[in-house]
C-alpha cells in the first residue's frame, strides 16, 4: 500500500505563478523525499528532508515538513514551462525502502 | 559519470513468453532497486539489493518474477510466462547504500513492457 499520498492529483498554472502540492503519510519516517518525473523518463531526485528538519530550500523549490500532522508540502516558485511534470513524495518507514504516492501532475501554461 | 542505464527501453512480447530486463547502476552504488509503475500510478516496490546481503524480495508480485544482481553491479529482472497485467514501466534505481537511513535514489528511464 502507498504510504504517501499527494494532493491535488493535478494542477494547472500560468507561467510565473507558484505551484504548491501536499503529501500526507501514515507512519513515522526517517526522511521524506520529493522527486520529479518528466513524461517517458525516470524519476529525478529533488530534495530530501529529514524528520528533524522543518523546512528546506533548493533553488526555486521549498519543502516543509510537519511530523505532527504527518504532512509535507512542495512549493515551486516562479514556475516555468520546464516545470511541467509529475511530482512524487516518497517516505521511508525503515532505512531503505521508499514508499511513493501516486503523484501530482503539474502543467505550466505559457 | 553515466547515470543508471536500462535496456531495452521498450519491449513488446506475446503473452506466455519470458522477458529479461537489464539495469546497469551508477558505479559505486551498492544499493539497487526495482519498481513497477502502471499508467498514471505511483511506484510499486519490487525488490532491493544491498551489497552482498540477501535481497529483499518482499515486493515481487508472484513467483513468475525473479531478479539477480551479479558481481554487485548489473541486475536482471526476469518475468516468466508473462501475462497482460504485467504490462507496465519497470524502473531501476541505485543509491549509496547503508548508513541506516534512506538515500536519494537515481533512476533509469525504465523499460516499457507491453504484453499482447
Amino acid at each position: 500500500s502507498q504510504q504517501g499520498e499527494e494532493d491535488p492529483q493535478a494542477l494547472s498554472i500560468q507561467e510565473g505563478e507558484n505551484a504548491t502540492m501536499n503529501c500526507s503519510y501514515k507512519t513515522s519516517i526517517n526522511n521524506l523525499q520529493w522527486y520529479r518525473q518528466n513524461s517517458g523518463r525516470g524519476l529525478v531526485h529533488l530534495i530530501l528532508i529529514r524528520s528533524n528538519e522543518r523546512e528546506k530550500h533548493s533553488g526555486r523549490l521549498r519543502v516543509t515538513l510537519d511530523t505532527s500532522k504527518k504532512s509535507s508540502s512542495l512549493l515551486i516558485t516562479a514556475s516555468r514551462a520546464a516545470d511541467t511534470a509529475s511530482y512524487f513524495c516518497a517516505t521511508d518507514a525503515n532505512d531503505y525502502k521508499l514508499s511513493f504516492g501516486a503523484g501530482t501532475t503539474v502543467t505550466v501554461r505559457a | 559519470g553515466a547515470g543508471v542505464s536500462q535496456s531495452p527501453s521498450n519491449k513488446v512480447t506475446e503473452k506466455g513468453k519470458d522477458v529479461e530486463l537489464r539495469c546497469d547502476p551508477i558505479s559505486g552504488h551498492t544499493a539497487l532497486y526495482w519498481y513497477r509503475q502502471s499508467l498514471g500510478q505511483g511506484l510499486e516496490f519490487l525488490i532491493y539489493f544491498q551489497g552482498n546481503s540477501a535481497p529483499d524480495k518482499s515486493g515481487l508480485p508472484s513467483d513468475r518474477f525473479s531478479a539477480e544482481r551479479t558481481g554487485g553491479s548489473v541486475s536482471t529482472l526476469t518475468i516468466q510466462r508473462t501475462q497482460q497485467e504485467d504490462s507496465a514501466v519497470y524502473l531501476c534505481a541505485s543509491s549509496l547504500g547503508g548508513g541506516g537511513v534512506s538515500q536519494p535514489q537515481h533512476f533509469g528511464d525504465g523499460t516499457r513492457l507491453s504484453i499482447l
